[in-house]
């Protein structure tokens, strides 16, 4: 969706090293979203932000919205080969919608 | 639970048969979602459903394409006749209100040669 911005478009890490993935909206969000996708399967939720400067962590990944409710940010710390997939950002207006970004593509070398 | 259930899971067919798609939503859950998934497109939203009743089908692309939702527990999305740009994975996803977190599918791999 071109409402979404997502960077980097892809990106390499080595197993250990943290990793940190973009999203950002024109408009100001209701909800922020982030699922992981691994090929040939479904998207997997992992974390929802509604409010202005809400901060998430589960596990080893952290997601923030900015006060602003404009961009949110995942972060992967320590990652390891189990964090390698998609990563996609979608967002809501307050309705049914969600519009998703391109998605980032995250590999990790052992 | 066991999540939302797609099938079939890969699905290759020729110009102008007919495709059905199945979805099985989690239960309790009272809004459904078909998507299609494209390298060119990304995830774009189909057809949306609350209560088994259709509120949105402004996504669907040609009249090719329907969907329906007999009961709570089941939708279909059917292409007739299919053609070789309908090439992509579909996906359907449920969630316990309309704008919650949606839960999606495994997805079906459509191949229209």
């Amino acid at each position: 969706s071109q409402e979404l911005e997502q960077s980097p478009q892809s990106l390499i890490v080595q197993e250990g090293k943290n990793l940190t993935i973009n999203c950002t909206s024109s408009k100001t969000l209701y909800g922020l979203y982030w699922y992981k996708q691994k090929y040939g399967e479904g998207l997997i939720f992992l974390m929802m932000l509604q409010k202005g400067g809400e901060e998430k962590s589960h596990e080893k990944i952290t997601a923030k919205l900015d006060e602003k409710k404009q961009q949110s940010s995942l972060h992967i710390t320590a990652s390891q080969p189990s964090h390698a997939g998609i990563y996609l950002c979608g967002a809501s207006r307050g309705d049914y919608k969600l519009s998703f970004g391109a998605g980032t593509t995250v590999t990790v070398r052992a | 639970d066991a999540g939302v259930i797609q099938s079939p899971r890969h699905e290759v067919t020729e110009m102008g048969q007919e495709v059905t798609l199945r979805c099985k939503p989690i239960s309790g859950h009272n809004s459904l979602f078909w998507y299609r998934q494209t390298m060119m497109r990304g995830l774009e939203l189909l057809i949306y459903f609350n209560n088994n009743v259709p509120i949105d089908d402004s996504g669907m692309p040609e009249d090719r394409f329907s969907a329906k939702m007999p009961n709570a527990s089941f939708s279909t999305l059917k292409i007739q006749p299919s053609e070789p740009r309908d090439s992509a994975v579909y996906f359907c996803a449920s969630s316990f209100m309309s704008h919650g977190e949606q839960y999606f599918g495994p997805g079906t791999r459509l191949t229209v040669t």
